[in-house]
């Protein structure tokens, strides 16, 4: 158990419908990371929060975005959903980033959406 | 273009048996390089973070090394347990941009 929870565990929703992941990172971990993980993709970086403030953007889509409240909780909000937006989305955390320096990140055990 | 290729794709040994996965990475600035575990369906667990000043890591039965001059790391497992069935992936970490990129795996079976 990395300590980080993701809620919930499965989704199941309709093409063009809007959903809401919900990411706790471990206790004292100011760094929350998204990413999805496709089958034929692999992970996929798509944003970071570091103490509530987007530090940086991988390849995430304009129709998603995402936010790290101040009790450092972060959820991913996902809208007008597609087919191909099916996939597996993990949240990870780490105390800090950047810098050069090697943060160890913890990932949560994922959030497997299905778009139908 | 930052990218991570990974070799084999997918390998099969044979329980009590050593293994080495490939990683070629292009990533620029580069900061450090990972080797993650993920067992299907569950969130990938860190093995080994290397900078680009060190060239092995342990980590139990697993070492990494890391060359920076050629861009190459390996991830050697020794003595391989049917629990060590997993992807491995190796990710290259552009440092301050925060952002890590990933490898798509090597799916490694152990069989009894």
């Amino acid at each position: 158990d990395s300590g980080v929870t993701q809620t919930p565990k499965h989704l199941i929703t309709a093409t063009g419908q809007r959903v809401t992941l919900r990411c706790s990172p471990r206790s004292g971990d100011l760094s929350v990371y998204w990413y999805q993980q496709s089958l034929d993709q692999g992970l996929q970086f798509l944003i970071q929060y570091y103490n509530g403030e987007e530090r940086a953007k991988g390849n995430i889509l304009e129709r998603f975005s995402a936010q790290q409240f101040p009790d450092l909780h972060s959820e991913l909000n996902l809208s007008s959903l597609e087919l191909g937006d099916s996939a597996l989305y993990f949240c990870a955390s780490s105390v800090g980033f950047g810098g050069g320096a090697p943060w160890t990140q913890y990932f949560g055990p994922g959030t497997r959406l299905l778009v139908l | 273009k930052n990218q991570v290729e990974q070799s084999p794709q997918s390998l099969i040994i044979l329980e009590g048996k050593n293994c080495t996965l490939q990683c070629n990475y292009t990533v620029s600035p580069f900061s450090n390089l990972r080797w993650y575990k993920q067992d299907t369906g569950r969130g990938p667990v860190s093995l080994t973070i290397m900078t680009f000043s060190e060239n092995t890591k342990s980590n139990g039965r697993y070492t990494a090394t890391l060359d920076a001059d050629t861009k190459q790391s390996s991830l050697h497992i020794t003595a391989s347990q049917l629990s060590d069935s997993a992807s491995y992936i190796c990710v290259g970490d552009g440092g301050s941009q925060g952002n890590l990129i990933f490898g798509k795996g090597t799916k490694l079976s152990v069989k009894p």
